[in-house]
């Protein structure tokens, strides 16, 4: 089974400041990449996902993250962030083989809280 | 909206009492799972489902049963509710490959008193 790490598990940041939230998993073969956003009291939600292609990944509300396979990760970034960015961000994996019933699994990191001050 | 639905939003259960919590997707999708959301612990998976009348454990079990009757549901039931199963549970569905990350329904915040 693919392990999933997220290396902070709270990020406080000023408003405007660059931010990056860092996101290791476990295996070396092929899998596809993907990043969760949840506000308080709501559900998770698709911020972006690394499937192929450029290592350079866009999603929503001006995010960005880098996929290395050499280093398996997958880190996100944003050059600015704002007061309306504080959530808690999830990393995922899932395999792109099938290895049996865990194809389009997907593994969880802890999450990482990201606050940002005024 | 299409999506995932989940019933009820809040519940507050006694010791030993038993529910059930409901996932809808209008979604055609073929998988769905439950997970548990506790703090510092983020989403543990309890049962998933790989097509109607097929489930599966996932890492945390115990103490839960599900059914998958229909496509488009996918229930959990707790049989004696423990104050060890409050928490945040989440219901997610995907289409067929592995390139679709999941649909997350809204949650469900259940205390046990």
């Amino acid at each position: 089974a693919q392990s999933v790490t997220q290396l902070d598990s709270q990020v406080p940041v000023f408003e405007e400041a660059p931010v990056e939230l860092r996101c290791n998993y476990s295996s070396s073969v092929s899998v596809y990449l993907f990043w969760y956003v949840q506000y308080p009291n709501q559900g998770l939600q698709l911020l972006l996902k690394y499937l192929s292609g450029s290592t350079l990944v866009k999603g929503i509300n001006g995010f960005e993250a880098e996929f290395n396979k050499s280093q398996t990760s997958f880190h996100l970034r944003k050059p600015s962030v704002h007061i309306s960015d504080t959530a808690e961000y999830f990393c995922a994996v899932s395999d792109r083989f099938d290895r049996g019933s865990t194809l389009g699994r997907l593994y969880f990191g802890r999450g990482t809280q990201l606050t940002v001050w005024p | 909206n299409a999506g995932v639905t989940q019933t009820p939003k809040f519940r507050v259960l006694k010791t030993g009492q038993s529910m059930t919590l409901l996932c809808a997707q209008d979604m055609n999708h073929e998988y769905m799972y439950w997970y548990r959301q506790d703090p510092g612990m983020g989403l543990r998976l309890i049962h998933y489902s790989v097509g109607e009348g097929t489930t599966a454990k996932g890492e945390v079990p115990d103490g839960y049963n599900v059914s998958r009757l229909k496509k488009q549901n996918f229930l959990l039931g707790l049989e004696s509710a423990a104050p060890s199963q409050t928490s945040v549970y989440f219901c997610a569905s995907r289409g067929v490959g592995g390139s679709y990350g999941y649909t997350f329904g809204s949650g469900t915040r259940l205390t046990v008193v």
